[in-house]
């Protein structure tokens, strides 16, 4: 069964707006760690977010915040202010405990800035 | 800054040759991976290692092995490559350990691989 989804291959947002990328997940570990990967055209995967299962607020990280929904097993990121430079695949990842350090990576979103 | 690199960005082979990926990490890590990305597939785990000479089995290990002689150094082998096997292939390390904050990994930039 996929562990992590996410459901829009591709998204468009103009400059300078927010965007949501969405991302569920599926484990039934009460600890886990979940991030969030950039990957530009050039192809090196950048970390850009993480959010432990415990931790009580949402992640935050510059531009990026992570919208953190336990009950719902949803961890969406928030790209504030988008800029031309955000186009990119973004990449949602798991990690359980019982895995070691193995990620699980859903099947990306590819984002495009509109000037 | 961590590093991982890769030994070739772009790389083309023949059916049936055998093929060498190799990956360096310069921050003593001791688990190192390597994945094989395909459009509409995200990516997946071919090998990982936990400590020198020591590998597992990812996801999708077949017509794969690999090496661990050195911590900082993680070869992909392909004994006998295919032309299912063109693909981007994507090496990464991270700390040992449970799931903590920061203990991401971190990627090198790459190699892409097509078989003719």
């Amino acid at each position: 069964a996929q562990k992590i989804t996410q459901t829009q291959p591709g998204m468009f947002v103009q400059e300078k707006e927010a965007v949501t990328l969405d991302c569920t997940y599926d484990t039934s570990d009460p600890s886990y760690g979940l991030f969030w990967y950039k990957q530009p055209s050039s192809g090196e995967m950048i970390f850009l977010i993480y959010q432990g299962s415990y931790d009580q607020q949402n992640a935050t990280e510059g531009r990026y915040s992570l919208n953190f929904q336990k009950a719902r097993k949803s961890a969406n990121l928030v790209i504030s202010a988008s800029q031309l430079g955000d186009s990119a695949m973004y990449f949602c990842a798991m990690r359980e405990p019982v895995s070691g350090g193995k990620l699980i990576f859903g099947q990306g979103t590819e984002l495009s800035v509109k000037p | 800054d961590v590093k991982v690199t890769q030994s070739s960005r772009y790389l083309v082979k023949r059916t049936g040759e055998k093929v060498f990926l190799e990956c360096v990490q310069d921050m003593d890590h001791e688990n190192m991976f390597w994945y094989r990305q395909d459009p509409g597939l995200g990516l997946r785990l071919i090998y990982f290692s936990y400590d020198v000479k020591m590998k597992e089995k990812g996801d999708i290990p077949e017509g794969y092995s690999v090496s661990r002689e050195k911590k900082e150094r993680f070869s992909l082998i392909l004994e006998s490559a295919s032309t299912n096997q063109t693909s981007m292939y994507l090496c990464a390390s991270s700390f040992a350990g449970g799931v903590t904050r920061g203990n991401e990994q971190f990627f090198g930039p790459g190699t892409r691989l097509t078989v003719l």
